[in-house]
């Protein structure tokens, strides 16, 4: 299957700092990405849904505001925690399509907060 | 989406086969059938998708009810690392994205 990567691994930040969670498609062109989270116990959440060059698609109850998705190219989506709190400390996972294809998942970012 | 009903939990020998049934009585005719797994601390794993008829691949196989309102994911041989949670969703043709359920926990035992 197609390999997705996802970087950092995991990241402990303050509270109030902001952190960046890149996705990358290594081997296809994603036209559409999509960000997930996982609190513990509990399925997949879909965030956002992002086409190349297109402003991202928030679900209802996802602040745009605060979870910057920047999709710029077919290889590379970006999400940014903005102004972090124990909160948000959750497994972020990224996902890539391209077309109407099979979606492939990131190894997912564990963020904790303090 | 239409909805899907999975059992919370499943246990398997190893070394023998496992079939994780899925119900999904609202599937409309252009949705197809999508089977992912997810190990622990892991990202979800496609493993096999279908639409009418029964699919093989190298990691499963997936048997669909004649009317659709159901499908069963067959492991031929379970392993210790196939102990995972498998989600069975349902996505229409062109949608775009996948909505993920509560899953069924399959644990092996050795």
């Amino acid at each position: 299957g197609a390999v997705v990567s996802q970087h950092p691994s995991w990241v402990i930040c303050k509270s109030g700092t902001s952190v960046k969670i890149e996705c990358r498609s290594l081997d296809f062109q994603a036209t559409t990405m999509f960000w997930y989270r996982q609190f513990p116990k509990q399925s997949l959440m879909l965030m956002a849904t992002s086409n190349e060059g297109s402003k991202a698609t928030y679900e209802q109850g996802v602040e745009k505001d605060k979870f910057l998705i920047n999709h710029a190219s077919l290889t590379l989506s970006t999400l940014t925690v903005t102004s972090a709190h124990p909160e948000d400390s959750s497994f972020y996972i990224c996902s890539a399509r391209r077309g109407r294809e099979t979606q492939y998942f990131g190894p997912g970012t564990r963020l904790l907060v303090l | 989406d239409a909805k899907t009903t999975q059992p919370n939990s499943m246990e398997s020998n190893e070394e023998e086969p496992v079939h994780l049934p899925c119900n999904h009585s609202t599937i409309s005719g252009t949705d197809y059938i999508h089977w992912y797994r997810q190990l622990p601390s892991q990202g979800p794993e496609y493993v096999i998708h279908g639409l009418t008829s029964n699919v093989n691949n190298r990691m499963a196989s997936l048997a669909i009810a004649e009317d659709r309102k159901s499908s069963t994911l067959i492991l031929h041989r379970a392993t210790l690392r196939d102990a995972a949670v498998y989600y069975c969703i349902l996505r229409e043709t062109g949608a775009n994205n996948l909505f993920f359920g509560t899953g069924t926990r399959l644990t092996v035992i050795p």
